[in-house]
């Protein structure tokens, strides 16, 4: 069964103070790998997308990382600001004839004061 | 960047109503798709369309119906609303195959719509 884990559920950190943040996955077959960012009451917005072949990607504080033979990716945030609060989904793009996506149900973030 | 609206944040309807979720997309993206989004369980595909007129069911299709008359607005139907229908309906829509892997999804701000 095409599957996402996350993990952890929920994590709350001190503003500047960095974090990782975990997604394994048992969907086949693989085409790409995204992470989105979802403030509250609001649509995801892609952060990274990362391909079988890449291992990391960074785009500003934040670094995904791939690893496509144990099946694990990783969100790290550096820094972290007030506005890193959110919930962040990893979903794993199936490589079939429509792609079908694969959601995580995502890590909820809280940067504290 | 691609634009992808829901015509309304907050929804509140009562049981049995028929109720209309739109959302319109502004880049003449062929594919456009219908989530739901409950608490643990991440969001689930209700139903998808390939292109003008065209609609398939997703993983969730019952008590919903889509229409998509004109390309750029795909609309959420749920024939006779129920309580278990309480949830955010997020909207999206998806680039061309060449810009898939930069653009990828768009989505909406989401309705979260409450049956009372």
């Amino acid at each position: 069964k095409n599957q996402v884990e996350q993990s952890p559920q929920s994590l709350i950190i001190l503003e500047g103070k960095n974090c990782t943040l975990q997604c394994n996955y048992t969907v086949s077959p693989f085409s790409n790998l995204r992470w989105y960012k979802q403030d509250t009451g609001r649509g995801p917005v892609s952060l990274t997308i990362m391909t079988f072949s890449e291992n990391t990607k960074s785009n500003g504080r934040y670094t995904a990382t791939l690893d496509a033979d144990t099946k694990q990716s990783s969100l790290h945030i550096t820094a972290s600001q007030l506005s890193d609060s959110a919930s962040y989904i990893c979903v794993v793009n199936l490589n079939t004839g429509f792609q079908k996506l694969v959601f995580g149900t995502g890590t909820r973030l809280l940067v504290s004061p | 960047d691609v634009k992808v609206t829901q015509s309304s944040r907050y929804l509140v309807k009562r049981t049995g109503e028929k109720v209309f979720l739109e959302c319109v997309q502004d880049m003449d993206h062929e594919n456009m798709f219908w989530y739901r989004q409950d608490p643990g369980l991440g969001l689930r595909l209700i139903y998808f369309s390939y292109d003008v007129k065209m609609k398939e069911k997703g993983d969730i299709p019952e008590g919903y119906s889509v229409s998509r008359e004109k390309k750029e607005r795909f609309s959420l139907i749920l024939e006779s609303a129920s309580t278990n229908q309480t949830s955010m309906y997020l909207c999206a829509s998806r680039a061309p195959t060449r810009d898939r892997l930069n653009y990828g999804y768009t989505f909406g701000s989401g309705t979260r719509l409450t049956v009372v």
